[in-house]
């Protein structure tokens, strides 16, 4: 079992809708979540960080976890065609120096 | 200011040559990473150092050798390159582990 799934997409969403992007993980462990956005042929840009169950809200984005549940999601409300790009989560373990990324999910965003 | 810097860019060399790649970041973090991207774009962690101090070695050819001469620079060298070395290579640095990473802008690898 991968530490940190994600759906690998694409996930296509219409310019102006609300794209859904889901990460498990399997450390219980892990207390923070990142997720990453990586344009083509660019470095991944951290874009938000959650550390506590519930909401957490910043600009289009919100990142939700839920750590009974060991999921952690990302919204990008009024999607627009520049959000088209890989979002990757990550978790670092709870043991050991490691931040463990998913797979990332690419994201298609079309006008 | 470039907060995490590699060089160089590009580095199209052939099999068998060695080359190094060198990372600087100016952050005042404590801890470095080297991670390798292959072409299915999966992240994978290679080496960290926190404070000049290797703590993660994973399993990695010991062609790639790794080296901290301060904790603002991580270097990676790498003996006798093969085709399968291809890949963009990353450097991130952070303060601590549970803290999120900056990325370098990346070297893309290609061997002839």
């Amino acid at each position: 079992q991968k530490e940190v799934e994600q759906n690998s997409g694409p996930l296509s969403v219409p310019e102006g809708a609300i794209a859904s992007l889901n990460c498990t993980y399997s450390d219980r462990g892990s207390q923070s979540f990142f997720w990453y956005r990586q344009y083509s042929g660019k470095s991944p840009e951290l874009i938000m960080s959650i550390y506590s169950n519930g909401d957490k809200e910043d600009g289009r984005f919100t990142a939700q976890l839920n750590k009974a549940s060991q999921y952690v999601s990302l919204l990008i409300r009024d999607s627009q065609p520049s959000d088209s790009a890989t979002y990757l989560c990550a978790a670092p373990q709870a043991a050991g120096n490691k931040l463990t990324f998913g797979g990332g999910t690419r994201v298609l965003v079309k006008p | 200011d470039t907060a995490v810097s590699q060089t160089p860019k590009y580095l199209v060399t052939q099999m068998g040559n060695d080359k190094s790649i060198k990372c600087e970041q100016n952050l005042g973090h404590d801890t470095m990473y080297w991670y390798k991207q292959d072409s299915k774009k999966f992240l994978k962690i290679m080496f960290s150092y926190n404070n000049k101090e290797l703590i993660i070695n994973e399993t990695v050819p010991n062609r790639f050798s790794p080296k901290s001469p301060d904790k603002a620079h991580l270097n990676l060298h790498i003996n006798s390159l093969e085709l399968g070395d291809s890949a963009v290579y990353f450097c991130a640095s952070s303060q601590d582990r549970l803290q999120p990473q900056h990325f370098g802008d990346g070297t893309r690898l290609s061997i002839l």
